[in-house]
């Protein structure tokens, strides 16, 4: 979707590194959605954010939207091999649209 | 609950023969979304049902495909005539009353159009 971009497109870590994936809009977000994508599975729900300058934890991944409702990070502590995928963003724009960022692929070295 | 059930996870096809995929949604979700993944665009959704009656359906490519919701069970997308174009994995997801809320997705159905 054009109208969500991702950075960085794709990034290998170290194992136990730190790492911040972020998704970017043109337009106010009225909700944002983070997802996580095993090769050949599906989305699985991370978390969501809906209220400018929000965040959420969930073990070790923090995810923020900013004030503006235009640019949410997803931020990972001490990376696990475990956590190697796929993260889209996925985002409620208005009306009936909802789209989807074309994902950053993490790959998390041991 | 199984979680959204898609069938069948892989189709291997010639061109121009008739597809049909099949999804069954988590109980008490009232709305469904099919969506299609490849490498050049990413996850784009097709079409989205609301107590089984199709709200935007923009995101269909063309006439060829095709999405019915015949109850709250079950939804179906037909591609006929398939084309190698349409090689991709294609994702169904349902979710609470519309797109606001959090979409739980099927494993996929990985189509291959020879």
């Amino acid at each position: 979707s054009q109208e969500l971009e991702q950075s960085p497109q794709s990034l290998i870590v170290q194992e136990g590194k730190n790492l911040t994936i972020n998704c970017t809009s043109s337009k106010t977000l009225y909700g944002l959605y983070w997802y996580k994508q095993k090769y050949g599975e599906g989305l699985i729900f991370l978390m969501m954010l809906q209220k400018g300058g929000e965040e959420k934890s969930h073990e070790k991944i923090t995810a923020k939207l900013d004030e503006k409702k235009q640019q949410s990070s997803l931020h990972i502590t001490a990376s696990q091999p475990s956590h190697a995928g796929i993260y889209l963003c996925g985002a409620d724009i208005g009306g009936q649209n909802f789209v989807f960022g074309p994902g950053t692929r993490l790959s998390v070295l041991p | 609950d199984a979680g959204v059930i898609q069938s069948p996870r892989h189709e291997v096809t010639e061109m121009g023969q008739e597809v049909t995929l099949r999804c069954k949604p988590i109980s008490g979700h009232n709305s469904l979304f099919w969506y299609r993944q490849t490498m050049m665009r990413g996850l784009e959704l097709l079409i989205y049902f609301n107590n089984n009656v199709p709200i935007d359906d923009s995101g269909m490519p063309e006439d060829r495909f095709s999405a019915k919701m015949p109850n709250a069970s079950f939804s179906t997308l037909k591609i006929q005539p398939s084309e190698p174009r349409d090689s991709a994995v294609y994702f169904c997801a349902s979710s609470l009353t519309g797109g606001k809320n959090i979409q739980y997705f099927g494993a996929g159905t990985r189509l291959s159009v020879l």
